[in-house]
């Protein structure tokens, strides 16, 4: 069964760094696009970054850019999001997910279908 | 303020069918397909329609999704008591390069 379990979240003032990690079981992440998604307190789903199978391409929420670097290490499994400079506003339970990409002609079919259970950040001083 | 627009709640009783939409534009539903996660609330989300109308193995045919022009419906027949959770749909911006989703519907069956 596959599983993601993300970890590291925790209490941090703003300003300060944090380095998420996504560890995978039960399937090899080295074929697929991994993301994170967050979800602040009450709110709905924003996607934040994702990043290519070789690690050599990533995209970023502006919001984030600047500030937060995806990456992964396909030997250990893993998906890492580094925070930094975190803002009051990043604070929210932080989501790694397994992404799909299709495209068919000039449509982009794109969607999560494996979730991990979340890891909270809050950033407050 | 999200890019894709949703009501943000919506009720029916058992039994019943209820429509979830979500509104976009030419850069995101309009020229790409769209996905539908339920959460239900302190749980990860579930991906339950993606393609704009297929179902993951596991998801019943009580759910299903359409896609017209900018806008997607997400459709829940036999309403169920379990239904009952935040519903969120996404597609990929291909003017922003990004993931984006709705707000979010509560779905409360009374």
């Amino acid at each position: 069964e596959a599983q993601l379990e993300e970890s590291g979240g925790d209490l941090v003032q703003p300003g300060g760094s944090l380095r998420l990690s996504c560890a995978a079981s039960g399937f090899s992440i080295s074929k697929d696009w991994m993301s994170w998604v967050r979800q602040a307190p009450g709110k709905g789903l924003e996607w934040v970054a994702n990043i290519r199978q070789d690690g050599k391409s990533e995209y970023y929420v502006d919001s984030v850019k600047g500030r937060f670097t995806i990456s992964r290490d396909n030997a250990k499994n893993s998906v890492y999001l580094q925070m930094n400079n975190l803002r009051a506003d990043d604070t929210a339970i932080y989501y790694c997910a397994r992404e799909m990409w299709t495209k068919h002609g000039d449509f982009w079919s794109g969607y999560s279908d494996w979730w991990g259970q979340g890891t909270l950040v809050t950033v407050s001083s | 303020q999200s890019v894709l627009t949703q009501p943000p709640s919506v009720s029916a009783t058992p039994g019943q069918k209820v429509t979830i939409s979500c509104s976009g534009g030419t850069s995101n539903i309009g020229n790409n397909y769209v996905s539908w996660y339920q959460q239900v609330p302190g749980t990860a989300p579930k991906l339950i329609i993606y393609d704009n109308n297929k179902r993951p193995s596991g998801i019943p045919d009580r759910f299903s999704g359409s896609k017209s022009g900018t806008s997607a419906t997400l459709g829940i027949t036999g309403l169920q008591t379990g239904d009952e959770a935040d519903y969120h749909c996404g597609t990929w911006d291909s003017a922003l390069d990004v993931v984006v989703f709705g707000g979010g519907t509560k779905l409360t069956v009374l």
